[in-house]
């Protein structure tokens, strides 16, 4: 079974270009949650989704924001892009309603902004 | 609670030696905890968790322990390796019907030949 797979997995934007990412679910996962990783630090919460809908987001602007699609698939758009938004961005999925489960992690987009 | 900015704590111990890396987590209300490892490059990976009923769990060479008293979670690893070298997260689930994972700032493990 394919787990979660994140594209691409390195992008490198000008300072105020669009990033776009992208995270396919493991098959029967229909929650995703996206997560910011800047370089030595811990892991941030952006963004969950689950059956389409955003559920939560956290303490970010919104310039970064993100859509779910009928398949799951999720994308996180980073807009007016900061040398701060520089980060590994991880998207993690899991099924809907069964909470005491672990999420599954994909390998990140490296977000290099210059 | 979690503090945003600061660089992660760092852990080193020599191997063959037993690890114990520890969690404070905020909300007395989280049911459910578990713990990632990360190695450079890679997404976290699951190692462990444990409900909010349990005090205990072992895996193969890891062991959580839970106080809710204090609402303190530690792992223990069992005679180091080196590739127990990465970064170790620990996550609590809300509970109360919330969903979703929050993360522990996490601890850079170190293991010394």
């Amino acid at each position: 079974e394919a787990g979660v797979t994140q594209s691409p997995t390195h992008l490198i934007k000008t300072r105020g270009q669009q990033a776009t990412l992208r995270c396919s679910p493991i098959s029967g996962h229909t929650s995703v949650y996206w997560y910011q990783q800047a370089l030595g630090l811990g892991l941030q919460f952006l963004l969950w989704y689950d059956e389409g809908e955003e559920r939560n987001r956290g303490n970010f602007p919104p310039r970064f924001s993100g859509r779910q699609f009928p398949n799951y698939s999720s994308e996180l758009n980073v807009n007016a892009l900061e040398l701060e938004d520089s980060a590994l961005y991880l998207c993690a999925t899991r099924r809907w309603g069964d909470g005491n489960t672990e999420a599954f992690f994909g390998q990140g987009t490296r977000l290099t902004v210059v | 609670g979690e503090s945003v900015g600061l660089h992660l704590p760092t852990l080193s111990v020599q191997e063959g030696d037993n690890s114990i890396i520890n969690c404070a987590y905020s909300n007395s209300a989280s049911d459910y905890f578990i713990w990632y490892k990360q190695e450079s490059g890679k997404g976290p990976q699951f190692i462990i968790d444990i409900r909010s009923n349990m005090d205990k769990r072992q895996g193969q060479r890891v062991t959580v322990l839970l106080n809710k008293t204090v609402k303190h979670l530690s792992l223990q690893i069992a005679a180091t390796q080196p590739g127990d070298s990465a970064v170790y997260f620990c996550a609590e689930r809300p509970g109360g019907g919330a969903d979703g994972l929050t993360f522990g700032k996490g601890t850079h493990l170190i293991i010394q030949p």
